[in-house]
């Protein structure tokens, strides 16, 4: 079965500009986890959605949203782009809402995001 | 709020050594505990879990316990190969995966 796609994989945006990353979750998860992983900060957990709701929120600025839809595919969005906003963003996927149950995660290979 | 610490890296080893990374958390009530494992230019994927004191998590040669007296889940294994070279993650369950700083492990032949 497919896992979890995440696209685009690379990306270079400059200041000031805004980006839009997507992930499919595997088919039948209807949790998507997005996180930021950079190398000073590690993996740190911005939100989750559930059946197409914001289920919990990492402690980021408003300039990161995101939303789910019907199909559970998830974008995040980042607005009025940083320096520090270069890292690599993580989608993950789980049958149900995430760190409840099993707790086990599917994760994408994630966009890479450099601000310049 | 519940947390994960686990020892920093990196860490260098040669084939069939003896590897063991430390893994000790804060929380509130009994939370389950994970190693999550990212080879290079993948995601992460799990690599063992226990969900209540005293459980084992095993898999690929890897073991931790989850020790509810030393608040530790530490990841062991008694023989390791270059393709266990990766960077290691240790993670606690509270209504959402918190992680570890992460543990880079390079194996040499």
């Amino acid at each position: 079965k497919a896992g979890v796609t995440q696209t685009p994989r690379y990306l270079i945006k400059t200041r000031g500009q805004q980006v839009t990353l997507s992930c499919s979750p595997i088919s039948g998860h209807r949790s998507v986890s997005w996180y930021q992983q950079t190398p000073g900060q590690g993996l740190q957990f911005l939100f989750e959605y559930f059946s197409e709701t914001q289920r919990n929120k990492g402690n980021f600025p408003g300039r990161f949203s995101g939303r789910q839809f019907s199909n559970s595919r998830s974008e995040m969005n980042v607005s009025t782009l940083e320096l520090g906003d270069s890292a690599l963003y993580l989608c993950a996927s789980s049958l149900v809402a995430g760190g409840l149950g099993t707790g086990e995660l599917f994760f994408g290979e994630g966009s890479r995001l450099t601000v310049l | 709020g519940n947390s994960v610490t686990q020892m920093e890296g990196p860490v260098t080893l040669s084939e069939e050594a003896f590897l063991t990374i430390n893994c000790t958390y804060t929380a509130t009530g009994y939370p389950s505990l994970f190693w999550y494992v990212q080879y290079p230019g993948e995601g992460l994927q799990l690599l063992l879990k226990a969900t209540k004191a005293d459980d084992k998590g095993s898999n690929k040669g890897f073991e931790a316990t989850y020790r509810k007296e030393t608040t530790s889940f530490h990841l062991e294994k008694g023989s390791v190969q270059v393709s266990d070279s990766a960077v290691y993650f240790c993670a606690l369950s509270d209504n959402k995966l918190s992680f570890g700083a992460g543990t880079t492990v390079t194996v040499r032949a």
